[in-house]
C-alpha cells in the first residue's frame, strides 16, 4: 500500500524558511510518476505549489516560483519543499501527492495524497 | 491561469438521491483534462475521476464525470452514506494547475 507522509516544523517565523519533507512508503520514487506539493490556507481553496520528477526536473507555480525549491532524495525515497521568506499568508495545510497524467496530457492530476500538515507562520 | 468555479457551494441531499455537481472553467480546458476528488474531514483527498470521464482505481461506478470545454459535471447516481463529503475539481490542461473551491454534499 503506497502512503505519503509529510513531516517538518509546524511553526515558522516570518521571513524564515518553511521546510517540509514527504516520505513515500510502498513505492519507489524512481519507478515513475511525478511528485508534488499542494497547499490550502484556512478557509481558502487549494493551490498547486510545484512538481518534481525523480530525475530532478522541476515545475513550479508562477506565483510561487521565486520563493520555492522542490528537491528529491531517491536514497531516502522522499522529496522536499522549501519556501523562502514566508509571511502569514503562507499559513496553510501543506500536502504532498503523487501525480500522474493521461497519455496525451502535458500536465498532471493527483492520484494519491498525504493527509497534509498545518504549518503556521507566526512570531 | 484557468479559474474553476464550482456550484453549488453546498448540496443538501438524502441517501439514495442523485447528486449533480458543476465545475465551470474561465476558459476552455484542453482535451477535457479535468479531475474530480473527494475529501472527508481529517482524510487525504481521493481521486475519483481523471480526464473528465475516467474513474480512478477502485472508484465505484455510481461516480461519473462528463463535460468538455468550460462546463464539467460530476454525478453521483445514488448517494451512499459514505459519499457525504467535499468534492473539488482540478484542471491539468495548462499550467498553473488550478482547483475549484469545492462543493460540500451534506
Amino acid at each position: 500500500q503506497v502512503q505519503l507522509y509529510e513531516s517538518g516544523p509546524r511553526l515558522v517565523k516570518p521571513s524564515e524558511i518553511l521546510s517540509l519533507t514527504c516520505t513515500v512508503s510502498g513505492y519507489s520514487i524512481t519507478s515513475g510518476y511525478f511528485w508534488g506539493w499542494v497547499r490550502q490556507p484556512p478557509g481558502k481553496g487549494l493551490e498547486w505549489i510545484g512538481t518534481i520528477y525523480h530525475s530532478g526536473s522541476t515545475y513550479y507555480s508562477p506565483s510561487l516560483k521565486s520563493r520555492v525549491t522542490i528537491s528529491v532524495d531517491t536514497s531516502q525515497n522522499e522529496f522536499s519543499l522549501q519556501l523562502n521568506s514566508v509571511t502569514a499568508a503562507d499559513t496553510a495545510v501543506y500536502s504532498c501527492a503523487r501525480q500522474d497524467r493521461t497519455v496525451t496530457a502535458g500536465y498532471w492530476y493527483f492520484d494519491l495524497w498525504g493527509r497534509g500538515t498545518l504549518v503556521t507562520v507566526s512570531s | 491561469e484557468i479559474v474553476l468555479t464550482q456550484s453549488p457551494g453546498t448540496l443538501s441531499l438524502s441517501p439514495g438521491e442523485r447528486a449533480t455537481l458543476s465545475c465551470r472553467a474561465s476558459q476552455s480546458v484542453s482535451s477535457s483534462y479535468l479531475a474530480w476528488y473527494q475529501q472527508k474531514p481529517g482524510q487525504a483527498p481521493r481521486l475519483l475521476i481523471n480526464g473528465a470521464s475516467g474513474r480512478g482505481t477502485g472508484i465505484p461506478d455510481r461516480f461519473s464525470g462528463s463535460g468538455s470545454g468550460t462546463d464539467f459535471t460530476l454525478t453521483i447516481s445514488r448517494l451512499e452514506p459514505e459519499d457525504f463529503a467535499v468534492y473539488f475539481c482540478q484542471q491539468f490542461g495548462s499550467s498553473p494547475l488550478t482547483f475549484g473551491g469545492g462543493t460540500k454534499v451534506e
